[in-house]
């Protein structure tokens, strides 16, 4: 079964750079979560989207911004990276109304 | 503030014991809570979930109870085999008026260690 897809798979920028990651959800899925997980930390939740709207707006900083498309899929905008944005930053998608969010591998985001 | 806890940041099991994983949270908005199992640099696997207004949900060796009035919910994994060393999660979401889901709020994670 398709899974959720997200690119790249490891990133590594420097220093007040920009970064876009890209998520594309489970066929048919309309809704798209974001998390980051720093080093031995739980999930935090940044932001999500439901049919191309923001849906839910988490602890995601103002350097960044995201969006989902008419395909559904969705992308991260971080931008003047901070050494403390290197994480591990998953997306979620999942069908309207139901709970359980189908995570992505995960991009692992290195800021030098 | 932490909403949803994991109070055991590990637990070592032998294999074909029961685990037993617990979870508490604060939200009562909550309504449907779930459990994921991570590996390293892996995303989250779905488990298991269950709807507040079960108290019991079971699939296979994975059975999650749910205690309203408590607050609290737990994972039973019976038995226990290797293959299940990871962390994990617990998670919980709550339903918006409108009636779609919200985004999950994560515990902090228990390393379950399945030893032989």
């Amino acid at each position: 079964a398709a899974g959720v897809i997200q690119s790249p798979r490891h990133l590594i920028k420097e220093k007040r750079e920009t970064a876009t990651l890209k998520c594309y959800p489970i066929p048919r899925h309309d809704t798209v979560y974001w998390y980051q997980q720093g080093p031995g930390q739980d999930p935090q939740f940044l932001i999500s989207f439901y049919e191309k709207m923001q849906s839910d707006k988490g602890s995601i900083p103002d350097r960044f911004s995201a969006q989902q498309f008419s395909d559904y899929h969705s992308e991260l905008n971080m931008s003047s990276l901070e050494l403390g944005d290197s994480a591990l930053y998953f997306c979620a998608s999942s069908l309207f109304r139901v709970s359980e969010a189908f995570f992505g591998q995960g991009t692992r985001l290195t800021v030098v | 503030d932490q909403q949803v806890k994991q109070n055991s940041p590990s637990l070592s099991v032998q294999e074909g014991r029961i685990s037993i994983l617990n979870c508490d949270y604060t939200n009562s908005m909550f309504d449907y809570f779930l459990w994921y199992k991570k590996y390293p640099a892996e995303g989250p696997t779905f488990l298991i979930s269950i709807s507040s207004i079960k108290d019991k949900n079971e699939d296979g060796r994975f059975t999650v109870f749910l205690n309203k009035s408590a607050k609290h919910l737990s994972l039973h994994i019976v038995p226990s085999q290797p293959g299940d060393s990871a962390v994990y999660f617990c998670a919980a979401s709550a339903h918006h008026c409108t009636g779609t889901a919200s985004k999950l709020t994560f515990g902090t994670g228990t390393r379950l260690q399945v030893t032989l």
